[in-house]
């Protein structure tokens, strides 16, 4: 399994700012994935960050709320932009291998 | 987005008893996985199934692939304080790398 680190661990953000999640694998991965996690719910999917070309949305997620990048193999990026306190969740960053999907540890973010 | 339909939602048990929940879903999947989340922690991997009717164990966790391919069960044996947290199933279907994740089941384990 592939060692995922995600930063920040945790902010508290103004209403209106963005903020710059970041996910660093110690391996190469062809797939990763973005989901957010609400309070006390399960997770969804908002995209998958690809390698070199533009991150593919679920639907209810779009690029300008949620801008992804993926520079390469090993890194990327997720911003949730003009934050509202809806946008409370913990962010994960994943990773797919053979069949299976490991997690960072998450980005908690608490909007007021 | 869809999920899975997880059951029990919650349950409490003494320490020392089994625990067992299921994952239901209206479509067919090839690959079941099964995670714990502990509280402010990323969801951890517990067990991944491939095929219809496979029987997966790791330690005192055992899980199912339904012959139906439409569900999937967890079973805990002889449950310790340290499991308490929240157990997700997801799904994968044919065709498609995205995982759909269940309702989640929270357990609670009392000493």
């Amino acid at each position: 399994s592939a060692v995922i680190s995600q930063k920040p661990s945790r902010d508290i953000c103004q209403r209106g700012t963005s903020l710059t999640i970041q996910c660093q694998v110690d391996s190469q991965v062809t797939m990763m994935f973005w989901y957010r996690q609400q309070p006390g719910q399960s997770l969804t999917l908002i995209a998958t960050a690809n390698q070199g070309s533009e991150a593919t949305y679920e639907s209810g997620f779009v690029i300008d709320k949620f801008p992804i990048s993926r520079p390469n193999l090993t890194f990327s990026t997720l911003t949730v932009s003009n934050m509202s306190p809806e946008d409370s969740s913990i962010y994960l960053c994943s990773v797919g291998g053979t069949g299976e999907l490991f997690f960072g540890e998450g980005s908690r973010l608490t909007v007021l | 987005g869809q999920q899975l339909n997880q059951s029990p939602q919650s349950m409490f048990i003494q320490e020392g008893e089994d625990v067992s929940m299921n994952c239901t879903s209206s479509s067919i999947f090839n690959t079941w996985l099964w995670y714990k989340q502990d509280p402010g922690e990323g969801p951890v991997l517990l067990i991944a199934l491939y095929k219809a009717g496979e029987l997966t164990s790791n330690g005192r966790l055992t899980a199912q692939f339904g012959i139906t391919r439409k569900d999937s069960f967890l079973n805990i044996s002889a449950s310790i304080p340290s499991d308490v947290g929240i157990y997700f199933c997801a799904g994968q279907s044919a065709g498609t790398y995205k995982y759909i994740f269940g309702t989640g089941t929270r357990l609670k384990v009392l000493a």
